[in-house]
């Protein structure tokens, strides 16, 4: 059973658009959440994070929201540029080494 | 420092042959990873290190598999007997207590 999904397997946007990327969690006792960003052939790269006394983080043009009675959060990246063409994956964490991870977004950003 | 590195990139290697993986952490960085990742997956944990340490093990990780972290800097990871079913993305990553997991590039895994 997923613990953390995410359910829209692409995504895409026109370049300068918001882009929004939403996750879904089914474990309670998660109390800290993190987006990661990947491209082709490296590793993931950490991008923004967010702990559970929160319901906003926000870092130059990403803004992570939590709800935390939805289980739910988001990413929004605003405005949507070439490079953030990616695949996004979502990670939950209520212990503090092991995540777990959602499947992974593919956001495309159209010129 | 340059970040997390991991050797080889790829792998290509026969069914039931053995393979070993390195990673070379981030210097300061006493926390320790082993992710797997399959097409279309978010990364599956693995084995987790601190310093020398492991403290935890994925009932993924079979007792084919087994990791060292044998002076609490560099890692290894081990897969005997490789299966078809092996084949996969080997991602390490290390952290502090304060920050969060730096990933390598991986090792592709192919097993044929």
């Amino acid at each position: 059973d997923q613990q953390v999904k995410q359910n829209s397997p692409s995504l895409s946007v026109q370049e300068g658009r918001i882009s929004i990327l939403n996750c879904d969690y089914t474990n309670s006792m998660f109390d800290y959440f993190l987006w990661y960003k990947k491209y082709p052939a490296e590793g993931p790269t950490f991008l923004i994070s967010i702990s559970s006394i929160k319901d906003k983080n926000e870092d130059g043009r990403f803004t992570v929201f939590l709800n935390k009675s939805a289980k739910h959060l988001s990413l929004h990246i605003v405005p949507s540029q070439p490079g953030d063409s990616a695949v996004y994956f979502c990670a939950a964490s209520d212990e503090d080494y092991q995540l777990i991870w959602g499947a992974g977004t593919k956001l495309i950003i159209k010129p | 420092d340059t970040g997390v590195s991991q050797d080889p990139r790829h792998k290509i290697t026969k069914r039931g042959q053995n393979v070993t993986f390195r990673c070379d952490p981030i210097s300061e960085h006493n926390r320790l990873y082993w992710y797997r990742q399959t097409l279309g997956q978010g990364p599956e944990f693995l084995t987790y290190f601190q310093n020398e340490a492991q403290l935890e093990k994925s009932r993924l990780l079979s007792d084919r598999f087994s990791a060292e972290r044998p002076k609490g800097s560099f890692s290894t990871l081990e897969i005997q007997r490789t299966e078809q079913g092996d084949s996969a993305m080997y991602l390490c990553a290390s952290s502090s207590d304060y920050t969060e997991a730096f990933f390598g590039q991986g090792t592709r895994l192919t097993v044929v």
